[in-house]
């Protein structure tokens, strides 16, 4: 089954990390950028970072650059979002992602998995 | 500056037909977009491609009620006989080198 599978949410306090998983299953994970892309509550889609298929280049939204690092180990099929110095406005919805490595456009996504930073 | 344009909401009946609209910046008609599915409490869900040239391609498992066209800047996601399961939020998304990943602020569409 082709599929994404987010994990590691949860509640978190404000300057503290948490680290998400995304396995990956029914395709050839190798050959695939990988995203993360999170809706907080209330608001849109917003894109948070991107790695290319053979992990060699690496990209961040700039909400996010020099807190969150991205990830991924092609032996296991997983893709990780490494999330320090969390803040409030944080808090969403965590989806990973996959598109082409040239082209990206998202064709396969994960059910998403919440992370609240909260005291 | 890459920037995609959306209604906040839409709405039509039971049956009917309605088109969404994402809206390229001037300067940008030849970029391609995707049009995604968020239902609440469900991920997202890849529905098309549609180029500049209007041709689209779907993800798998999209009814052939789904279809999209192009005209200018202007990107269309045109879903036919509306089901309650059609009511949802829609948003396009883009990309650009340099730029990374864009996203429209989505339409909630109504099923009345």
């Amino acid at each position: 089954q082709v599929q994404l599978v987010e994990s590691g949410g949860g509640v978190v306090q404000p300057g503290r990390s948490l680290r998400l998983s995304c396995a990956a299953s029914g395709f050839t994970f190798r050959s695939y950028a990988m995203h993360w892309v999170r809706q907080a509550p209330g608001k849109g889609l917003e894109w948070v970072a991107v790695i290319s298929n053979d992990g060699s280049n690496k990209h961040q939204a700039d909400s996010v650059k020099g807190r969150f690092t991205i990830s991924r180990d092609n032996s296991k099929k997983t893709v990780y979002l490494q999330m320090n110095r969390l803040r409030a406005e944080d808090t969403a919805l965590y989806y990973c992602a996959r598109t082409d490595d040239d082209y990206w456009y998202f064709d396969l996504w994960g059910r998403g998995i919440l992370v609240t930073v909260s005291a | 500056q890459l920037v995609l344009t959306q209604s906040p909401s839409a709405s039509a009946s039971l049956g009917a037909s309605v088109k969404l609209t994402c809206t390229l910046r001037s300067g940008h008609s030849d970029y391609a977009i995707a049009w995604h599915q968020l239902h609440t409490a469900k991920g997202p869900r890849f529905l098309m491609k549609v180029n500049s040239d209007g041709s689209h391609s779907k993800g798998d498992g999209i009814p052939d009620r789904f279809s999209g066209s192009s005209s200018g800047t202007e990107r269309y996601l045109i879903i036919s006989r509306l089901q309650p399961e059609d009511e949802a939020d829609y948003y396009c998304q883009t990309w650009g080198v340099g730029i990374v990943v864009v996203f429209g602020r989505g339409t909630k569409l109504t099923v009345l």
